[in-house]
């Protein structure tokens, strides 16, 4: 079966941009996390999503949202975009919070300059 | 939110070897899942190990877990050059882990050729 998908692997946005990230998961899968990975701080967790509710969210800025569709499919959304965005974003999917292993996407590559 | 403590930080070993990390955690857990990052790439889910099991296989994997010093390690048999990567626990809370995810530094295994 397909695995998580996430779109675009690479991204280059300018300071002050906006910037938009998508997720397919695993079909049936129903959770849907999100990550931020950085030299600096390591993976941080940003939010989960559980059948279009977000059940939780990791300590970021309010610039930092995320949305899922019945379909299960996620976005996640960075506004006003800075320099210390820039990092490996990772979606995860899994069958129900928790309680089963999560299978990650590649990631996408956000640049900020 | 739970955040598993992986040790060592760094482990260099010879092809063929085993390499053994550990994982710290400070509260009861509902499971304990681990996993493997390539370089710059997503992470892969290895293992899951529930809190009323002790040991368990998986290939060249074993993972136990001992819940009464809130431990756990992952043995890797045989080591291969394609190991080299790094190693994440996740300890997930007991209700579901609706908390997502939580990483430590993980540990960084250099499979020596």
């Amino acid at each position: 079966k397909a695995g998580v998908t996430q779109t675009p692997r690479y991204l280059i946005k300018t300071r002050g941009q906006q910037v938009t990230l998508s997720c397919s998961p695993i079909s049936g899968h129903r959770s849907v996390s999100w990550y931020q990975q950085t030299p600096g701080q390591g993976l941080q967790f940003l939010f989960e999503y559980f059948s279009e509710t977000q059940r939780n969210k990791g300590n970021f800025p309010g610039r930092f949202s995320g949305r899922q569709f019945s379909n299960s499919r996620s976005e996640m959304n960075v506004s006003t975009l800075e320099l210390g965005d820039s990092a490996l974003y990772l979606c995860a999917s899994s069958l129900l919070q928790g309680d089963y292993g999560y299978t990650f996407g590649s990631g996408t590559r956000l640049t900020v300059v | 939110s739970q955040q598993g403590e992986e040790d060592p930080q760094a482990l260099s070993i010879q092809e063929g070897e085993n390499a053994t990390m550990n994982c710290s955690y400070k509260t009861s857990i509902n499971n304990l899942q681990w996993y493997r990052q390539n370089s710059g790439r997503g992470l892969v889910h290895l293992i899951l190990i529930r809190s009323n099991e002790r040991e368990k296989h998986s290939g060249r994997l074993r993972v136990t877990l001992d819940t009464s010093k809130k431990s756990s390690s992952l043995l890797i048999t045989a080591s291969r050059a394609a190991d080299t990567a790094s190693y994440f626990c996740a300890p997930v809370l007991r209700g579901g882990g609706a908390d997502g995810l939580t990483f430590g530094k993980g540990t960084h295994l250099i499979i020596q050729p």
